[in-house]
Formats: structure tokens, sequence, C-alpha cells
């Protein structure tokens, strides 16, 4: 079963707008992933937060945890037509020393040129 | 950076034949995964190796299903008897040594599987 819950569903803005996506998820988590698909391939890890830190960067993106919401956000600032994509969130749990990562469905982004 | 090699891309089989799909991971990652994703849905866990241990086989995997790392290396994904409910996207993934409760996944490119 699925843990993440991911808020759109699908979204479709302007280039150079801001997208948000969010993220739900029902268990503790070691750390939460974000990850980008475009069609027909495999997923591109884009940032890790720890289950310790609330907000991280990564050139356009800004990814928030909230461990007591249990729930973390996405933010691409000034989005691009080649953002277009899928994006999932993925929570980390740790069985047997490994960590096994639960993914939702996902959000699917469309950037209008 | 060769990455995560999956082969074939593509298979189109008919019910009832057996498959098999092959994952080359990233040269010094132990651990590798299997996911199956259907069309329009997030990646499903299916199962993961350390090394050439199995660790974890999820309860999608029927009996229908084994996968393989014999050499601690590739790894294969069998399906025995194919249904139209298997076809699917199947994906491998394959995660660093070094920190790995704290790892990004690396995925291949996935086999797309149509059972006709």
């Amino acid at each position: 079963s699925q843990q993440g819950e991911e808020d759109p569903q699908a979204l479709s803005i302007q280039e150079g707008e801001n997208a948000t996506m969010n993220c739900s998820y029902k268990t503790s988590i070691n750390n939460l992933q974000w990850y980008r698909q475009n069609s027909g391939r495999g997923l591109v890890h884009l940032i890790l937060i720890r289950s310790n830190e609330r907000e991280k960067h990564s050139g356009r993106l800004r990814v928030t945890l909230d461990t007591s919401k249990k729930s973390s956000s996405l933010l691409i600032t000034a989005s691009r037509a080649a953002d277009t994509a899928s994006y999932f969130c993925a929570t980390a749990i740790i069985i047997q020393g490994a960590q096994k990562l639960v993914f939702g469905q996902g959000t699917r982004l469309t950037i209008n040129p | 950076d060769t990455g995560v090699s999956q082969d074939p891309r593509h298979k189109i089989t008919k019910r009832g034949q057996n498959v098999t799909f092959r994952c080359d991971p990233i040269s010094e990652h132990n651990r590798l995964y299997w996911y199956r994703q259907t069309l329009g849905q997030g990646p499903e866990f299916l199962t993961y190796f350390q090394n050439e241990a199995q660790l974890e086989k999820s309860r999608l995997l029927s009996d229908r299903f084994s996968a393989e790392r014999p050499k601690g290396s590739f790894s294969t994904l069998e399906i025995q008897r194919t249904e139209q409910g298997d076809s699917a996207m199947y994906l491998c993934a394959s995660s660093l040594v070094w920190d790995s409760l704290n790892s990004p996944l690396h995925f291949g490119n996935g086999t797309r599987l149509t059972v006709t």
C-alpha cells in the first residue's frame, strides 16, 4: 500500500510562476525524498530531507517537512517548461537496518509556455 | 556515470508465458530494489536486496514472481505464467553504501511489460 498522499493530483501553471506540491504520510519516517519522473522514464532524485530537518533548498527547489503534521511540501520557483513532469514524494522507513521507500501517487505538473 | 541499466526496455508477451528482466545497478551500490508502477500511480515496492541477500518481499509479489541477485551485482526478476494484470513498468533502483539510512535511490528507465 502507498503511504503518501499528494495534493494536488494535477497542477497546470504558466511558465515563470511558482509551483507548490504537498505530501502527507501516515507513519514515522527516517527521511522524506522527492523524485521527478518524465513520461516513460525512470525516477530522478531531487532532494532528501531528514526527519530532524524542517527546510531544505536546492537551486529552485525548496522542501519543507512538518513531522508533527506528517506533511511535506515541494516548491519549485520560477517554473520552466522543462519542469513539466510527475513529482513523487517518498517516505523512508527502516526495515532490517535498511531504508525502504514508500511512494505517493504523484502530482502531474504541466508548465505552459 | 553509467547509471542503472535495465533490459529490455519493452517486452510484449502473451498471457501464460514467462518473462525475465535484468537490472545492472551502479557498480559500488550494494542495495538493489525492484518496484512496479502502473499508469498514473506511484511506484510500488516489490523487493530489495543487500548484496545477494533478499531482505524483504512485498505481498504484491505472488508466487509467480521471483527475484535473484546471485553474485551481489546484477539482478533478475522473473514472472511466470504472466497475467494481464502484470502489465506495468518494472523499475529497478540501487543505493549507495556509505549512508544507507539516508540515501537517494538511483533508478533505471524501467522495463515496460505488456501482457496480451
